[in-house]
């Protein structure tokens, strides 16, 4: 079983479309996040959730809106797209606040 | 502002030889330290952490790190590497009041010649 699961895998789209990326972590965990992984592989956070709760919001531009309908799920609403949205994303997921999280795979989004 | 700074961009290294990738980070307070590692197309993947305790930590695949609190660094080692860690390898901190935000250092990308 996966633990913590992405769709899409892969997205490409044009700029100024809206697009969505899910996230599931079939862990039991309490706390979920979001990560941008740019071109040079530096990875930074974006989100987090606590049991639906936002936690951590590091000054990300508001096109970018996460949604959590229960603790298990984090999707990733992005409007607007542009050009330097273009990047991995990736979900995780940890039990409480600890930086021993847990990855998914990755949305490799290209914006074109 | 917290930082993590890795030394190497990309280490090349032939089979068998030994390992050490440099981690130094900048937090005054009471930090957890990990390594992660990013396999080609694979997902990120703990290798192993640090709370407290023993400043010496084993992690899977044969890895340890050492945290030097006077050094501000957390490097990790490997006796002898094997061409399947050819991998990403990220080291990050995790301060203790700043709700699991995990702050990375640039990776450095290893590459084990057969």
């Amino acid at each position: 079983d996966t633990a913590v699961s992405q769709t899409p895998k892969y997205l490409v789209t044009q700029m100024g479309n809206d697009k969505s990326i899910k996230c599931e972590q079939n862990l039991g965990h309490d706390t979920m996040y979001w990560y941008k992984q740019d071109s040079k592989k530096f990875l930074k956070i974006m989100f987090s959730y606590n049991n639906k709760e936002l936690i951590i919001n590091e000054t990300v531009p508001n096109r970018f809106s996460p949604k959590s309908p229960d603790k298990a799920h984090l999707n990733l609403h992005i409007n607007s797209l542009e050009l330097g949205d273009s990047a991995v994303y990736f979900c995780a997921s940890s039990q409480v606040f600890t930086g021993e999280q847990y990855f998914g795979p990755g949305t490799r989004l290209t914006v074109t | 502002a917290q930082s993590v700074s890795q030394h190497n961009h990309h280490v090349i290294l032939s089979e068998a030889a030994s390992l050490e990738l440099g981690c130094n980070y900048s937090y005054g307070g009471t930090v957890n330290l990990f390594w992660y590692v990013q396999y080609p197309g694979q997902h990120l993947q703990l290798l192993l952490k640090y709370f407290s305790g023993d400043p010496l930590v084993k992690g899977i695949k044969g890895f340890e790190a050492e945290f030097i609190k006077s050094k501000f660094s957390f490097n990790l080692r490997k006796p002898s590497v094997q061409w399947s860690d050819t991998a990403e390898y990220f080291c990050a901190v995790n301060a203790g009041n700043q709700g699991g935000k995990l702050i990375f250092g640039q990776g450095t990308e290893l590459s084990v010649k057969p």
